[in-house]
């Protein structure tokens, strides 16, 4: 497709489990972010790739969440011991540049809603 | 600390009037500032930028102006129409990286 792709679209949990949010971003795009949107709020950063490194994950809550991004394309965000605070709405986005020359523009995709129970 | 306020929640207006909402941030070393706008079940998406040497900047309806001594954005968006009914957010890009900071967002509806 021509957009991100994230899935699954809903995922419900129970309190202590593994969850993983995949990301499918624009072909092409470098930079891949991660943000987090609960009911009510905008969306809030977790953390963002250049290429397979992050290059800034000071957005991640806790050592409960980690993210991957092994071959520069596709990404995964992993939530281990879920809390039923992690309940939100997990976005992720591409851009085709970064840093210095990036002018903000993102490409979100429809977002995972993840409900812990 | 909020860096990026939206103080209203919500904006009720006619269709064909201007619609304004507005945006306020508290530290000025941002380089980029954006608009996005977000239906229902959907990603947000790119509406409209500006740079921090600029203080207006326009693209068809969609209209963004940098009070820069303030720390204040704000978009118009003239004549508004019903479709333009959704969540408005504007964004703040630091300088120094990549991210965007988020403000709440404004449900903005257009009544027909």
């Amino acid at each position: 497709g021509a957009g991100v792709s994230q899935t699954p679209s809903n995922k419900v949990t129970e309190k202590g489990k593994y969850v993983e949010l995949r990301c499918d971003p624009i072909s092409g795009h470098t930079a891949l972010y991660w943000y987090r949107q609960s009911l009510g709020q905008g969306p809030e950063f977790l953390i963002y790739f250049q290429g397979t490194g992050a290059a800034d994950d000071s957005g991640l809550p806790n050592d409960r969440f980690f993210a991957v991004r092994p071959e520069g394309s596709v990404s995964t965000l992993k939530i281990q011991r879920t809390e039923r605070g992690d309940s939100a709405v997990y976005l992720c986005a591409s851009s085709p540049t970064s840093g210095g020359q990036n002018t903000g523009e993102l490409f979100f995709g429809e977002g995972s809603r993840l409900t812990v129970l | 600390d909020q860096q990026v306020k939206q103080n209203s929640p919500s904006l009720s207006v006619q269709e064909g009037r201007i619609s304004i909402l507005n945006c306020d941030y508290t530290n000025s070393m941002f380089d980029y500032f954006l608009w996005y706008k977000k239906y229902p079940a959907e990603g947000p998406t790119f509406l409209i930028s500006i740079s921090s040497i600029k203080d207006k900047n326009e693209d068809g309806r969609f209209t963004v102006f940098l009070n820069k001594s303030a720390k204040h954005l704000s978009l118009h968006i003239v004549p508004s129409q019903p479709g333009d009914s959704a969540v408005y957010f504007c964004a703040v890009q630091e300088t120094s990286g990549s991210r965007l900071t988020f403000g709440e967002g404004t449900q903005l509806t257009v009544n027909p």
